[in-house]
């Protein structure tokens, strides 16, 4: 069984603080990872893939990804209260592709 | 460019009844997945199709579930006969091709009575 493992939270964090979000993977063959965001009752939508080990960063998001230690982690820097939505994190194996059940961030003006 | 369409958005039916829903992907997207979203999970992945083909279909209860994407454009997943479980937002997703970024549809929202 591959898993994503995410801390469903809720995590809170106030206006302008760096949100920090977590995701361990169980398969070492996981080749690609994805961040989506989901609005309540909306569908998932993309916020940052990642290939290789390091940092990654497009405006106010940086996705890490530690293949040694299998975890993904994204940050939010000064958070805004239009970033309250679940976060899913998803590893890709072969052709099928994992979700965690997602963290719930709320950020408090 | 339009988005990924679905329909129909809601849907209400006993057990035991089918259903179908619908899917059609963004214009020259060659891969559509459908994934099934129980209320507090991530979506699982239920099938994924590359053209007209069936990549992947392993976590697909064949039982009960079918889908096709006959001409390689949009593509069509029923439910027969439905269960309470099946209760869940059926998310329809293409890319351009394996690997690439996915755009998920609305969703189709399915409760089983």
């Amino acid at each position: 069984q591959k898993e994503v493992e995410q801390n469903s939270g809720p995590l809170s964090v106030p206006e302008g603080a760096i949100a920090s979000l977590n995701c361990t993977y169980s398969d070492r063959g996981s080749q690609s990872f994805f961040w989506y965001r989901q609005y309540s009752g909306k569908s998932p939508e993309l916020i940052m893939s990642i290939y290789s080990n390091g940092d990654k960063e497009d405006g106010r998001f940086t996705a890490q990804l530690n293949k040694a230690s299998q975890y993904v982690s994204l940050l939010i820097r000064d958070s805004q209260p239009s970033d309250s939505a679940t976060y899913l994190c998803a590893s890709r194996w072969a052709n099928q592709f994992y979700f965690g059940t997602g963290t719930s961030l709320t950020v408090i003006p | 460019e339009a988005g990924v369409a679905q329909s129909p958005r809601y849907k209400i039916i006993e057990k035991r009844q089918s259903v179908a829903f619908w899917c059609n992907p963004i214009s020259g997207h060659a891969t559509l997945y459908w994934y099934q979203q129980i209320l507090g999970q991530g979506p699982k992945l239920l099938i994924q199709f590359q053209n007209n083909g069936v990549v992947d279909d392993s976590q697909l209860p064949k039982d009960r579930f079918s889908a096709e994407r006959l001409k390689g454009v949009d593509s069509t997943l029923k439910i027969q006969p439905a269960k309470l479980e099946d209760s869940a937002v059926y998310l329809c997703a293409s890319s351009l091709a394996l690997d690439n970024e996915q755009f998920f549809g609305p969703g189709t929202r399915l409760t089983v009575l």
